[in-house]
């Protein structure tokens, strides 16, 4: 069955500080993966997606994720860390064409800045 | 840009009521969907729509699910008779196409926070 991990229910960083957030994955086929970001009381923005290809990809507010498919990992990261950066991270992976599109979400990881 | 919305924002109810959510997505979407966020969880998917009718439904979609488009732009979710456990953030989604990986991506609503006494 398809799964998502994210091993970190919650990290905090200094501002400025890299980050890494976690990612594993169980598919059974290649996955799309996804990034979002939700600020409180806001709904999700996608950060990044990875379908193929380059295995590291970029995505908005300064994010890049590195698809690992030996070890079945998405990883989020960003090397200098702003104080509205906080927020909850969702990493998400879903079928890819001719399939409905249902995404599967982990269970989130809740970064705190601290200044 | 285009975005999707949806209302009212945060819904109060009593057990057993019915409740309708309601979803405009981006206008030449095909695609729509509902998740639910139980609070401190995971969001979960609950029901993928295309062509007028579900496409697939996870377990918790059970009778008291429905959904519907009503017309060519709202998308609805009605929850027959409320339970205390479906309290929750209800968020709806859309997409343009399945065909080709470069329309994937799904796009977010901001919620709606249903709260069930």
């Amino acid at each position: 069955a398809q799964s998502v991990t994210q091993p970190d229910i919650h990290i905090t960083v200094s501002e400025g500080a890299s980050l890494e957030l976690r990612c594993n994955y169980s598919y059974g086929a290649t996955p799309y993966l996804f990034w979002y970001v939700q600020s409180p009381g806001q709904g999700l923005q996608l950060l990044l997606k990875y379908f193929s290809g380059d295995t590291l990809v970029q995505g908005i507010k300064g994010f890049e994720a590195e698809f690992k498919r030996s070890q079945s990992s998405f990883n989020l990261r960003k090397p200098s860390v702003h104080w509205s950066d906080a927020a909850e991270y969702f990493c998400a992976v879903g079928a890819g064409p001719g399939n409905t599109g249902k995404l599967i979400f982990g269970q989130g990881t809740t970064l705190q800045v601290k200044p | 840009e285009p975005e999707v919305t949806q209302t009212p924002s945060h819904q109060v109810t009593q057990m057993g009521q019915e409740v309708i959510l309601r979803c405009v997505p981006i206008s030449n979407h095909l695609y729509f969907y509902w998740y639910r966020q139980i609070l401190g969880q995971k969001v979960e998917f609950l029901v993928s729509f295309y062509n007028n009718e579900i496409s697939e439904k996870s377990e918790i979609f059970d009778d008291q699910f429905s959904v519907e488009r009503p017309d060519g732009s709202n998308f609805t979710l009605k929850i027959r008779s409320t339970k205390l456990e479906d309290s929750a953030m209800y968020f709806c989604a859309s997409r343009n196409s399945l065909l080709t990986s470069g329309s994937y991506e799904q796009y977010f609503g901001p919620g709606t926070r249903l709260t069930v006494t």
